[in-house]
């Protein structure tokens, strides 16, 4: 069965260091997509992507971060300067073309900022 | 931003008994989706539902969407162990066109005894 892969799974980085948290999303999907969960927090969507370029992002997605769909299969998230605050379960998901949001996500990343 | 009320948080019951967990907004969403997320993972979705007053069922469990398409609740007949995990259910915002971000609920822990 098709599915959403991540990388790394776990990632320790120093504050203010850069990261960037890679996905594969399923092939034939066209929306893609990023989530964070905060530890015993909900999950809060951060933005998504389509047709090469952002179509919607939250309040959470400042100018520190960004994404980048590099080539066909690869997409993106970067993080310019880490802090503590970010800390959290990073989860890609991709969603196929159609009239709603059935987002697959992926095991997710877990970032540690210290 | 709308949210989503998931109620109760926690839920402990004996194998074999029913239960019911609900999700509740005083928004309207174009489409809502119930997940599953196991601990360390990504959340897995389970079902989406439509049109108001719309009942989906898979297996035991049996989803309905409210009419005026606020609210939703997840029906689990005769539980069994493997029910035991975090469900969460995510709102659709938009008008429903693949790039709309969801809004998750904080989700019920249920635990089935054997």
């Amino acid at each position: 069965e098709p599915e959403v892969t991540q990388t790394p799974s776990h990632q320790v980085t120093q504050m203010g260091q850069e990261v960037i948290l890679r996905c594969v999303p399923i092939s034939n999907h066209l929306y893609f997509y990023w989530y964070r969960q905060i530890l015993g927090q909900k999950v809060e969507f951060l933005v998504s992507f389509y047709n090469n370029e952002i179509s919607e992002k939250s309040e959470i997605f400042d100018d520190q971060f960004s994404v980048e769909r590099p080539d066909g299969s690869n997409f993106t998230l970067k993080i310019r300067s880490t802090k503590l605050e970010d800390s959290a379960m990073y989860f890609c998901a991709s969603s196929a073309q159609g009239a709603r949001t059935e987002a697959f996500f992926g095991q997710g990343t877990r970032l540690t900022v210290v | 931003t709308q949210l989503l009320e998931q109620s109760p948080q926690f839920l402990s019951i004996q194998e074999g008994e029913n239960l019911t967990v609900y999700c509740n907004s005083s928004s309207v969403f174009s489409s809502l989706q119930w997940y599953r997320q196991e601990p360390g993972e990504g959340p897995v979705l389970l079902v989406t539902v439509v049109t108001g007053g719309e009942v989906k069922k898979l297996k035991r469990l049996t989803f309905q969407f409210g009419d005026a398409r606020k609210d939703s609740s997840l029906h689990i007949t005769a539980a069994q162990t493997g029910d035991t995990g975090l469900y969460l259910c995510a709102g659709e915002e938009g008008s429903g066109g693949g790039a709309d971000g969801l809004t998750f609920g904080k989700g019920t822990h249920l635990i089935i005894q054997p």
